[in-house]
C-alpha cells in the first residue's frame, strides 16, 4: 500500500503558484520523498525528490517539514501544461523495485 | 537517463484473443516493470521482469494471463492472453530506479488496449 495520502484535486489559476500537499506520517529515516506527475496520456515523470531538506529545481520545488511527516511541492508558475495528476512517493533512495503509487493529486490549472 | 519505446501506443482488440506488448529501453537494466492503469485509477504494479529467470507476479496477476518475456537487458514483452472488456487499460513498462546514483524511474509512453 501507498505511504502516502494526498487530496484527490486541486485547481489553480494559471500563473500563479500550485502548492500540493502530502501527508508521510510512517516515513522512516531512510526513505526519501520523490514526487512524480502523469500528464493525460503519457507515462509518469520524474519531479524531484529529498531528504529532509528543501530541493529545487529547474521544474519545482520541494519543501519538507522538520519532522518529516509532510511536504509540499510547489510549481511556482503554474501553466497550462502542468494539469496533471501528482504523485508522492517514498521509498529508500537507492533501493531497486518498483514504485508504489497512491492516488496521487489531480492538479487543473485554468486559463 | 532512460528512453523507453514502447509498442503499440495503442490497439482495439476483439475479446478471446491475445496482445503482446513490447518495452525497448537504449540501455541495459536489470530490473523492467509492467504496471496497469484502469480507466481514472492510479498505477498497479502487473510484475517485475528480471533477464535470466522467472517474471515475479503480484498479487491478482498470474502467468497465465500477463504471460512476460525477458530475453535481454533491454527488451521486454507483456502479453495481455484471453483479453475480456475488463482487461481494457493502460499498459506501462518502466526501468528503476535503483543502483546507486540512479535516482528516478523512467516510463514508456504506455499502451492504451480496448478490448470490445
Amino acid at each position: 500500500d501507498a505511504k502516502t495520502t494526498q487530496p484527490p484535486s486541486m485547481d489553480c489559476a494559471e500563473g500563479r503558484a500550485a502548492n500540493l500537499p502530502c501527508n508521510h506520517s510512517t516515513i522512516s529515516g531512510n526513505e526519501y520523498v520523490y514526487w512524480y506527475r502523469q500528464i493525460h496520456s503519457q507515462g509518469p515523470q520524474y519531479i524531484i525528490h529529498g531528504l529532509k531538506n528543501n530541493e529545487t529545481n529547474e521544474m519545482a520545488s520541494l519543501i519538507i517539514t522538520e519532522d518529516r511527516k509532510s511536504s509540499t511541492l510547489i510549481l511556482p508558475h503554474a501553466t497550462l501544461r502542468d494539469t496533471a495528476v501528482y504523485y508522492c512517493i517514498v521509498r529508500e533512495r537507492g533501493s531497486q523495485g518498483n514504485l508504489i503509487f497512491g492516488k496521487g493529486t489531480k492538479l487543473s490549472v485554468k486559463p | 537517463s532512460a528512453v523507453i519505446s514502447q509498442k503499440p501506443s495503442r490497439d482495439i482488440c476483439q475479446r478471446g484473443t491475445s496482445l503482446t506488448i513490447q518495452c525497448q529501453v537504449d540501455s541495459q537494466v536489470t530490473m523492467m516493470f509492467w504496471y496497469r492503469q484502469q480507466p481514472g485509477q492510479s498505477l498497479t504494479l502487473i510484475a517485475t521482469a528480471n533477464q535470466g529467470s522467472e517474471a515475479t507476479y503480484e498479487s491478482g496477476f498470474v502467468i497465465d494471463k500477463f504471460p512476460i518475456s525477458r530475453p535481454n537487458l533491454t527488451f521486454s514483452t507483456l502479453t495481455v492472453s484471453n483479453m475480456s472488456p475488463e482487461d481494457s487499460s493502460i499498459y506501462l513498462c518502466s526501468v528503476g530506479p535503483g543502483g546507486a546514483g540512479n535516482t528516478e524511474a523512467f516510463f514508456g509512453q504506455g499502451t492504451r488496449l480496448t478490448v470490445v
